[in-house]
């Protein structure tokens, strides 16, 4: 079965500064995506960003970017420029790439704080 | 267009009842899952619909039970209430059933959920 662990429960970070969120993930499979959620207290899930793990480049999505390492079952997202509105949980989730399935398999999430 | 819509956003049971929360997924969406969010669990995986058939389902007791319409809204169930179900559940849609290569992939679009309170 899969896991997906986020090791840190909160993180903090000052406004226009750079935040990595931390996330590792057990697999056997060799085909599989990735993806950063996000839930600000609306309780919406939003997608931040999604890794296919057949690509090597790392995805980036304007100031969020992953550095995704395969081998080391890693995959940590980059916030630059950080603002206020980044302020939100962030769950790490991992998705089979065959099965013809949504199911998600998240983390426990980190909780972000943004200090102007 | 008209995102994920759940209704109620919050609900109040006592143990022992019954309840049934309702998801309109996007317009166009077929696919349609649900979640349910706890502090000590996290999220975990109920089950998830296609087509008005059940494609997958997550460890959870006989008590909770879904369906899916033609149209596509989605219902799910929980009976026979416990204090522990009292949770976020979250629904999620997607165009269809994720499968290979991003072809064929849409993220999911999740709704601001319900919050069920069991007293």
């Amino acid at each position: 079965a899969q896991t997906v662990t986020q090791s840190q429960p909160e993180m903090s970070v000052q406004e226009a500064e750079t935040v990595t969120l931390s996330c590792t993930y057990d697999t056997s499979e060799s085909d599989y995506y990735l993806f950063w959620y996000k839930q600000p207290p609306s309780r919406q899930m939003i997608l931040v960003i999604r890794q296919e793990a057949y690509k090597q480049q790392n995805a980036t999505e304007n100031r969020f970017s992953v550095n995704f390492q395969k081998a080391a079952k890693s995959f940590s997202l980059k916030i630059s420029d950080s603002q206020l509105g980044d302020a939100a949980m962030y769950f790490c989730a991992y998705r089979s790439y065959g099965g013809a399935t949504n199911k998600l398999i998240f983390g426990t999430g980190t909780l972000l704080a943004v200090q102007p | 267009k008209a995102g994920v819509t759940q209704t109620p956003r919050y609900l109040i049971k006592t143990r022992g009842q019954q309840v049934t929360l309702s998801c309109s997924p996007i317009s166009g969406h077929r696919s349609v899952s649900w979640y349910q969010q706890t502090p000590g669990q996290g999220l975990q995986f109920l089950f998830e619909y296609f087509s008005e058939t059940q494609r997958n389902k997550g460890n959870f007791p006989g008590r909770f039970s879904g369906r899916q319409f033609s149209n596509s809204r989605s219902e799910m169930n929980v009976s026979t209430l416990e204090l522990g179900d009292s949770a976020l559940y979250l629904c999620a849609s997607s165009p269809q059933p994720g499968q290979g290569s991003s072809t064929y992939n849409s993220p999911l679009h999740f709704g601001n959920g319900t919050r069920l309170t069991v007293t």
